[in-house]
This record gives structure tokens, sequence and C-alpha cells, in this order.
């Protein structure tokens, strides 16, 4: 079983929807939980840290629950520019700051 | 913003060349990273160090080795590269004063082995 595991997608959604992913991991000690955004041929970049008491930042919303182990992102009104893959990113209880990836879930957002 | 830049964006070598790819950040950070990125595959971690002159081996060591002789410059090394090197290689860094300390990636490095 994968670490960390996502819908790989696509999701092909219109302009204006409203769209979810989902991740799961597996180590219980896991500490902290990112999401990040990487467009195609393009680096990683940190879309939102997520915190167990959930936040929201503009469209953008994320929630954990520790207990079964499983994280979410909410984009709501999705723009064409909100098109890129999806990384769910678990960071475990270790010194060096490992981070473990997910595969990715693509998202497509059509006029 | 923090700055990871990486020496190359693409890259053509030969099978059993030795290869170097370079990493600089400038923002002090202590913790760097090397990834490489497959289809299918996602990121996979493959050298990370915490400090100057510390390494320490990522899920998939095998085939590479790392030099982190200025805490600002993390360097990659293939030594004997081989086909199945050709990735996408991401550098890392990242840094405990930052909260959660998440990663900052550089651009990548497309690197293909013929």
């Amino acid at each position: 079983r994968k670490e960390v595991e996502q819908d790989p997608g696509p999701f092909n959604v219109p302009e204006g929807a409203t769209v979810a992913f989902n991740c799961t991991y597996s180590n219980s000690a896991s500490q902290s939980f990112f999401w990040y955004r990487q467009d195609c041929r393009k680096e990683p970049k940190l879309l939102m840290s997520v915190y167990s008491s959930g936040n929201e930042d503009g469209r953008f919303t994320a929630q954990l629950n520790r207990a079964s182990q499983y994280i979410s992102l909410l984009i709501r009104d999705s723009k064409l520019s909100d098109s890129a893959t999806y990384l769910c990113v678990v960071k475990g209880n270790n010194a060096g700051n490992m981070l473990t990836f997910g595969g990715g879930t693509r998202l497509m957002v059509k006029p | 913003d923090v700055k990871v830049t990486q020496s190359s964006r693409y890259l053509v070598k030969r099978t059993g060349e030795k290869v170097f790819l370079e990493c600089v950040q400038d923002m002090d950070h202590e913790n760097m990273f090397w990834y490489r990125q497959d289809p299918g595959l996602g990121l996979r971690l493959i050298y990370f160090s915490y400090d100057v002159k510390m390494k320490e081996k990522g899920d998939i060591p095998e085939g590479y080795s790392v030099s982190r002789e200025k805490k600002e410059r993390f360097s990659l090394i293939l030594e004997s590269a081989s086909t199945n090197q050709t990735s996408m290689y991401l550098c890392a860094s990242s840094s405990p004063r930052e909260g959660n300390q998440p990663q900052h990636f550089g651009d990548g490095t497309r690197l293909s082995i013929l």
C-alpha cells in the first residue's frame, strides 16, 4: 500500500464548478500536511498547509481528519487557471523533514 | 521569496558519463533534498541533507551520490549514468525556522541519458 494515495484523475470540470480531491495516508504518526500544486513541466509549489481545524484560503478549503487519516481539498468556483496537478504531501515524525508525496490528482477546468 | 536554483533546465548525457546536477538556495536553509519525478511514480526522494557535510539516503539512492560542502549548495552526482536515470530531477530546501517546514522547489532539470 502506498504511504500517500490519491486518485490520479483527471477530473474534468466546467468553469465555475466546485471540485473536491481526497487523499489518504497510512502513517498515523504523520505530523504535517500540505497541498502542493504542480503545473505541467514546472516545479511543485506550496498551495496551502492543512491544519486540524481545517483552513480556507479564498476559493480553496483544506480539511484534515486524523481519525480516518484523510485529507481533502475543495476548490470552489473553478477557474481555467486552476488546471494543474494537485499533490497531497505528508510529513512524518522524523527529524529530517522528509516529506512523502502522493502521486497527484490532475484537474482540468474547461470553458 | 525563497529562491532555489538548479543549474540546468535540460541536460542530455550519454550512458556511462559522470553527471553533476547542481542546486543552490539563497535562504540559508538547513535542509536540502533531491527528488526524481517520473510519470505514474510521483516524486521519490533520492537523498537529503540536514547540514553541511551531512547526507542521508532517501527511498531510491542507488546509482546516485551527493555532496554538501557549503550550506547553500547541494549537488547530485550520477557516477555512471544509465538510461533508467532519464527523469525530471527536482531540488528542494526547507528550514525548521519556517512553520511546518514546507519545501521550496527549484525549476527542475530534465535529464536525458542516451
